[in-house]
């Protein structure tokens, strides 16, 4: 059964660059076919959808984050990262990472904090 | 920018039929915008019940529903049950990019 980690600094200073990675057991990051997106959610609020990658690397992106964001695959260790550059206190959210938006992370909650 | 808009809040008494719906400030809801429908407990993870507009997931339970009704997206519960309460986010699809409803928060009294 596929399973997903997120892990990464807890803590951003602003101006910096959010740094995550989705690690992914049970499965493969290049199943044919399959997706992995990025979801966030800031505390009390909504759930935003970041962006995806596909297995072939094609990326699709939120329109309002698409210049400051990355989402890539790391074949080597199974992984799915997101970076997002010049963040501000707006983008301190629970970050999930999901598989075809079928099966979800636990979350890790990144503070943007001097 | 595309917004998708859902009822903030609704209560219902256990046994209960209720619908949630989700709709688009682009114009109607059809399949080809593949509506999805997640349900969130405090301190979980989104829990996805719905995709495709009415294809439940192996471990939804039966009396969740989906379906396009009118010119929305929507989500029938048929006999709430207490652990029902949550906040249920709808997802539709637009042209490459995905967009969260504002969230259902369902009280269950």
């Amino acid at each position: 059964q596929v399973q997903l980690q997120e892990s990464g600094p807890g803590l951003v200073k602003p101006s910096q660059t959010l740094s995550l990675t989705c690690t992914v057991s049970g499965g493969s990051v290049t199943s044919a076919g399959d997706y992995w997106s990025w979801i966030r959610q800031p505390a009390g609020k909504g759930l935003e959808w970041i962006g995806r990658v596909y297995t072939s690397g094609t990326t699709h992106y939120n329109p309002s984050l698409k210049s400051r964001l990355s989402i890539s695959l790391d074949t080597s260790k199974n992984q799915v990262s997101l970076k997002l550059s010049s963040v501000t206190a707006a983008d301190t959210a629970v970050y999930y990472c999901a598989r075809e938006l079928e099966i979800w992370g636990q979350g890790i909650l990144v503070t943007v904090s001097s | 920018q595309t917004v998708v808009t859902q009822e903030p809040s609704l209560t219902v008494s256990p046994g209960e039929t209720l619908t949630l719906t989700c709709a688009s400030s682009t114009g109607a809801v059809t399949s080809a915008y593949y509506p999805n429908w997640f349900q969130q407990k405090p301190g979980q993870a989104p829990r996805p019940l719905i995709y495709s507009t009415s294809n439940k997931h192996s471990w939804t339970p039966a009396r969740f529903s989906g379906s396009l009704l009118g010119d929305k997206a929507a989500l029938t519960l048929s006999g709430v049950q207490p652990e029902d309460e949550a906040d249920y986010y709808c997802l539709l699809y637009y042209d490459g990019a995905w967009v969260f409803g504002g969230g259902t928060k369902l009280t269950v009294l």
